[in-house]
């Protein structure tokens, strides 16, 4: 039970934003949003987590809504090299498992 | 610096052989360690996870099963492979109260 809900697949053009969505209308006040990346044949990797407030590093934004029932990564300038595999998951921290869906099959096009 | 390693990277076994595959921490003391397993074209399945030296909680039944014999070392086994076990298995750690999961390189593995 991954407690999320990502398309299946999204496209998106080299050198604009990609919005990635996930609803987690489920969500308990004490758990957080985290986003990972798998590129194909290699180990997943961390993005970004929030809780409340919009984050922001040098990968990635997040920005989750007000009731926190979904959020959206953003990769603000897409490249090649971000088609990957997009797995957001709810956890609370710290705690002992890490749930993964589906995730959201990214291809980003030239 | 921490670095996860898992070994082999590749295998190849027939059904009914046993299975022994090694994931070793550095850099970090006492991290929760997870072994997943991905399907081809699934998502990860998480297998079993530990919190300390021989303490392993398991999260799904079936013929494998997991040690901690060393608090860096986790080792993923099974006595009789079945053509159902092939997949990807991925090792990772994370800080005890931490936020972040890394994983290893992973292991795929292939049961004939």
């Amino acid at each position: 039970d991954a407690k999320t809900t990502q398309p299946p697949s999204m496209d998106c053009a080299e050198g604009r934003a990609a919005n990635l969505p996930c609803n987690h209308s489920t969500i308990s006040g004490n758990e957080y949003v985290y986003w990972y990346r798998q590129i194909h044949s290699q180990g997943p990797q961390y993005i970004i987590h929030g809780l409340k407030n919009n984050e922001t590093n040098e990968m990635a934004s997040l920005i989750i809504t007000e009731d926190r029932k979904s959020s959206t990564l953003i990769l603000p300038h897409a490249t090649l090299r971000d088609t990957a595999v997009y797995y957001c998951i709810v956890r609370v921290t710290p705690n002992n498992d890490m749930r993964f869906g589906a995730g959201t099959r990214l291809t980003v096009k030239p | 610096s921490q670095t996860i390693h898992q070994w082999p990277a590749t295998l190849v076994q027939p059904v009914g052989s046993p299975l022994s595959l090694e994931c070793t921490v550095e850099g970090t003391s006492n991290p929760n360690l997870y072994w997943y397993r991905q399907a081809a074209g699934r998502g990860l399945q998480l297998l079993f996870y530990s919190v300390g030296i021989g303490q392993i909680s398991s999260e799904v039944p079936q013929n494998l099963s997991a040690s901690r014999p060393q608090d860096r070392q986790f080792i993923l086994s099974s006595k009789k492979l079945l053509l159902s076990d092939s997949g990807f298995y991925l090792c990772a750690w994370t800080y005890p109260q931490g936020y972040e999961q890394y994983f290893g390189p992973g292991t795929r593995l292939t049961v004939t």
